[in-house]
Formats: C-alpha cells, structure tokens, sequence
C-alpha cells in the first residue's frame, strides 16, 4: 500500500472553468475525507465518506462543491464554475471507522484560479 | 463552530535547542493529534493522545494531553534541520467525529 494518492498535484485553470480532482484511499480504510488548506491557515473539513455514503458536509461546501465516492474505494471532488476564492491546496485523508488513530493525508492538489 | 488556537504562531530556533508549542480550545476533546507539514506536502501524523494527562513520546518528541482536556503541548528536544515545517494540533469531541485543526505553528531552526 502506497498511501493516499492524490491526483493532479497541481491545478491551474481559468475562473469560471470546471475541475475535477481524484483521491484514493487506503485500500482497507472505509473513511474518506476531503478538506481544504488555505496560506497560513489549519486544514478546514469539507465533507467525508463512510463506504460509499457521504455523511457530512460542511457549509464551505457551496453548491458549486460536489464530491462523489460511487463504490466505496476512490473519491472525485468537482468544483464548478471556479472562483479565485477556490484557489487553496485541497487534502485528502482516509482512515478507518472511528478515526482512532487519526487520519493519513494525502500530498494534496494545489489548485490555482487564474 | 470549534476552534482551536496555537502559540506561537511562530518561531525561530538555533540548532540544538528544545522547542515548546501549545494548542488551546474552547470545547473538550477526546483526542489530540500532532501533524507536521512541509511545504507542498500533507501533514504527517506525529503523535495520538487518548486521555487527560498522557505523556506520550516519539523519538525527540513529547505531546501531552491537558488535564483540562481543553489543551496540548507539543516539546521537541535537541532540533535539527529537519525539524522545519509547520505544526498542527487537532482535536476530536467524541470518536468517530471530524477532526478540527488549529492554524499552526511555523518552526524555522537556524544553523
């Protein structure tokens, strides 16, 4: 097992233009989250999977934010309609239930919105 | 919502001294966490803490639980080079909730 994988590491697009990132998990963890880290600041919970069920979502979470994990295992996280705002580095964690003993992050997709 | 406070927000040490941060909340947790971030990277989990007033050790690290269960401490001993990086805590109400992070703690230790 590799870890969490994150795919793209880097982002650059155009405001207004659709991007869509890709986490995978640790394969026995049946946790996922996503959350999202601006300069200077903590992590900041975006919302999180148990299997393939999204439990919870945070209010950052506009409804241009969709987030999908469709058999349990990799997760999608799209944002519509970019914004500058949107510009941050977008994390993923797995772990498993319970999240005893914490999360283990990914290396994350710095997304730019020019 | 719940927020966590970390001082200092930043420091800059000379190898070879020992460092002391803490992480304050308003709330009780039942866990802590301690992550560490390089740049460009995801935090790396250092340290689990589980109940009020553990100590618990990973090499030069030292975390403790507060007694208050309301705050952390995180001690490094004798840095080095590699020690650079940002410093999150994170708590957690009850298990199997979210984790909230703090804002971290910028250590930078001089040669």
């Amino acid at each position: 097992d590799t870890g969490v994988s994150q795919d793209p590491r880097h982002k650059i697009t155009k405001r207004g233009q659709n991007v869509t990132f890709r986490c995978d998990p640790i394969s026995e963890h049946n946790r996922l989250y996503w959350y999202r880290q601006t300069l200077g600041q903590g992590p900041e919970f975006l919302t999180y999977f148990q299997n393939e069920a999204q439990l919870e979502k945070s209010r950052l979470l506009s409804d241009r934010f969709s987030a999908e994990r469709p058999k349990g295992s990799f997760s999608t996280l799209e944002i519509q309609r970019t914004e500058q705002g949107d510009s941050a580095m977008y994390l993923c964690a797995s772990s498993l239930q319970q999240a005893y003993y914490g999360y283990t992050f990914g290396s994350g997709t710095r997304l730019t919105v020019v | 919502g719940q927020q966590l406070n970390q001082s200092p927000q930043s420091m800059f040490i000379q190898e070879g001294e020992d460092v002391s941060m803490n992480c304050t909340s308003s709330s009780i947790f039942n866990t802590w966490l301690w992550y560490k971030q390089d740049p460009g990277e995801g935090p790396v989990l250092l340290i689990a803490l589980y109940k009020a007033g553990e100590l618990t050790s990973n090499g030069r690290l030292t975390a403790q639980f507060g007694i208050t269960r309301k705050d952390s401490f995180l001690n490094i001993s004798a840095s080095i080079p590699s020690d650079v990086g940002i410093y999150f805590c994170a708590g957690q109400n009850n298990y199997g909730q979210n984790f909230v992070f703090g804002p971290g703690t910028r250590l930078s230790v001089l040669p």
